[in-house]
């Protein structure tokens, strides 16, 4: 089962911040954050992952709770094209597998 | 684009039926897994290889079976199709010896069981 905890639908205004949450109270030390996104149809496609620190690409920023139980993406500008299911995942890396449990994800619907 | 193609896109077959779906990974990776999405629901982990030998499974009957090639290149192989094998199948490639979180995944390849 997925360790992860999201509403499963949100909606934004076009060229506001998104903000999507995710819950993983029982995360362990060393369990990275991992955000995915699935565009209708197509295959998820990797955003963005962090431990502790907050993190930020070109695509997205990561912030991550001092205690490390909840986390949040926030997508800067949203745009038509980011409406997408959005998945949260918690997961140790280095191990035998880069195995990802998927959970139902965030709807994010992005409003014209 | 992730560099991770996939065939057929879309396919149907019928109860009973055997199925192949092949996947080409992305240039330098050497690990392929594979999910299957059925309908409203998130990616389940089939299994992965890694230098052609599977090193990892989910909780998916031995009718699912897979290869690898030496070009890193895979086959999914289903057997004694049912219904409930309707579903999005997808291959992701990564670099296997780091073994993260970040894979590439293709489009699929959506198979409809009749």
């Amino acid at each position: 089962d997925a360790k992860t905890t999201q509403p499963p639908s949100m909606d934004c205004a076009e060229g506001r911040a998104a903000n999507l949450p995710c819950n993983h109270s029982t995360i362990s030390g060393n369990e990275y954050v991992y955000w995915y996104r699935q565009i209708h149809s197509q295959g998820p496609q990797y955003i963005i992952h962090g431990l502790k620190n907050n993190e930020t690409n070109e695509m997205a920023s990561l912030i991550i709770t001092e205690d490390r139980k909840s986390s949040t993406l926030i997508l800067p500008h949203a745009t038509l094209r980011d409406t997408a299911v959005y998945y949260c995942i918690v997961r140790v890396d280095g191990g035998a597998t880069n195995k990802l449990i998927f959970g139902t994800g965030t709807l994010l619907a992005v409003q014209p | 684009e992730t560099g991770v193609t996939q065939s057929p896109t879309h396919l149907i077959k019928t109860r009973g039926q055997q199925v192949t779906l092949r996947c080409s990974s992305q240039s330098g990776h050497n690990t392929v897994s594979w999910y299957q999405q059925a309908l409203g629901q998130g990616p389940q982990f089939i299994f992965q290889y890694y230098r052609e030998e599977e090193n990892g499974r989910g909780n998916f009957p031995p009718r699912f079976s897979g290869l690898q090639f030496p070009n890193y290149s895979s086959e999914l192989n289903v057997n004694a199709l049912e219904l409930d094998d309707s579903a999005l199948y997808l291959c992701a490639s990564s670099l296997g010896q780091l073994n993260t979180g970040e894979l590439f995944f293709g489009e699929g390849s959506r198979l409809t069981v009749l």
